[in-house]
């Protein structure tokens, strides 16, 4: 199985802050990956596939890159919107989620 | 718009077995491939499982295959997920979810609302 580690687990970040978010695959992967909003007591929202291609309605400030192993989800100016957990998901292989990363107000 | 309802949750006792359901509207159903995906209270997404827009193909967690299956009724445009020896860490909110590409399998755009189960004696 593949498996797929987020860092950090918790980031503590302010309104306007540009936040990184890192994803590994346990093995390559290509550009099968996705990100994922969550908020409390919701289901995700979809933000980002193939690694780096914004789903339609996401804002601008979110992107995505990388592919093999290794993914960044970058929110380019932290909005008040934007505290959530998110998470990573590949696809290339079945399916698997990281274990999410919180962003929470500093 | 796209919907996808979920039911079928509640209260059961380990070992027992339960059958979810998620109605969808919205969109052709039978064009799409179908998910399931869980979250244990507090913890993070789980993907269950995965079913072909066509049937054909079928795949699962390891955590999970050999007790649950999934199915789908494109006529009723319904997805099913039939839990069987149900365990206490299968206590999660289940999703259903519709993948973001027609015919293929990848990943989930849409979600429900998610059902509880709680696997308790």
């Amino acid at each position: 199985d593949i498996q797929m580690t987020q860092s950090p687990s918790t980031l503590s970040a302010s309104v306007g802050d540009r936040v990184t978010i890192t994803c590994r695959a346990s093995q390559s992967i290509s550009t099968w990956l996705a990100w994922y909003q969550q908020k409390p007591g919701k289901a995700p929202k979809f933000l980002i596939y193939k690694a780096s291609t914004l789903e339609s309605g996401v804002p601008s400030r979110f992107s995505g890159s990388g592919s093999g192993t290794e993914f960044t989800l970058t929110i380019s100016s932290l909005q008040p919107d934007d505290f959530a957990t998110y998470y990573c998901q590949q696809y290339h292989t079945h399916s698997t989620f990281g274990q999410g990363t919180k962003v929470e107000i500093k | 718009q796209v919907q996808l309802v979920e039911s079928g949750g509640g209260v059961v006792q380990p070992g027992k077995s339960l059958r979810l359901s998620c109605a969808a509207s919205g969109f052709i159903f039978s064009n799409y491939a179908m998910h399931w995906v869980r979250q244990a209270p507090g913890k993070g997404l789980e993907w269950v499982a995965v079913i072909s827009y066509d049937e054909s193909k079928e795949n699962y967690a390891d955590s999970v295959k050999g007790r649950f299956t999934i199915s789908r009724d494109n006529s009723m445009n319904t997805l099913y997920l039939q839990m069987n020896s149900l365990r206490p860490e299968d206590t999660a909110v289940y999703y259903c979810g519709r993948d973001s590409e027609v015919v293929f399998i990848t990943t989930v755009d849409y979600w429900g609302q998610g059902t509880l189960v709680t696997v308790s004696s």
